[in-house]
């Protein structure tokens, strides 16, 4: 049974880039959340999607978007990127909400 | 808004001491509060999840209770082991579906 899988593992973007993150839930999961965790913080959440919407939002600025395809799989994309946007990016999927979530092993993004 | 604090930042323990790590947060309005377990540049790892209505949950050499009442969480490790050694976080879950998390202990298990 696969667990919740990120791509890519590592990434180097320069100031003023976007990226797009991979996140494909673990098996029979259907809510995709996703998380930012800067160093030697705790996750910090930043959207959550079931059923292709986005259903709940924390407090990060309009060029963090998402979305979720029909498989469950979901992407997160950051326009403009600045220097602090660098921090490992963790997806979590669970069966539902509120349910037990499960992490998977993140990107690590440094922006230059 | 919720806040989450855990207590220690850092702790160091010889090999087979039994030890307590605190997670503390401010509503208590939750829907269940789970721990995680984070080695170094990895993700998060699922240890333990209580529901609401729980008071503890037990796997292997952990135990994990909550009172929602007073807003505290604590994990117990018994006989810990150098294997043991992590970032240990909890995370609270509200109904609407947002998880909050505190910043997590550092645990160093010595041989």
């Amino acid at each position: 049974d696969a667990g919740v899988t990120q791509s890519p593992t590592h990434l180097i973007k320069t100031r003023g880039q976007q990226v797009t993150l991979r996140c494909s839930p673990k098996s029979g999961h259907d809510t995709v959340s996703w998380y930012q965790q800067a160093l030697g913080q705790g996750p910090q959440f930043i959207f959550q999607y079931y059923e292709e919407e986005e259903r709940q939002r924390g407090n990060f600025p309009d060029r963090f978007s998402g979305h979720q395809f029909p498989n469950y799989s979901s992407e997160l994309n950051v326009n403009a990127l600045l220097l602090g946007d660098s921090a490992l990016y963790l997806c979590a999927s669970s069966l539902g909400l509120p349910n037990e979530q499960f992490f998977g092993p993140g990107t690590r993004l440094t922006v230059l | 808004k919720q806040e989450v604090t855990q207590i220690p930042a850092a702790l160091s323990v010889p090999e087979g001491e039994n030890l307590v790590l605190n997670c503390s947060f401010t509503d208590s309005a939750i829907y269940n509060l789970q721990w995680f377990r984070q080695d170094p540049g990895k993700g998060l790892t699922s240890l333990l999840l209580i529901q609401s209505s729980q008071r503890e949950q037990t796997s292997g050499r952990l135990n994990a209770s909550l009172d929602k009442s007073s807003g505290r969480s604590t994990l117990y490790i018994a006989a810990s082991q150098p294997g043991d050694s992590a970032t240990y976080l909890c995370a609270v879950l509200i109904l609407a579906g947002k998880s909050t998390f505190g910043d997590g202990t550092t645990l160093t298990v010595k041989p």
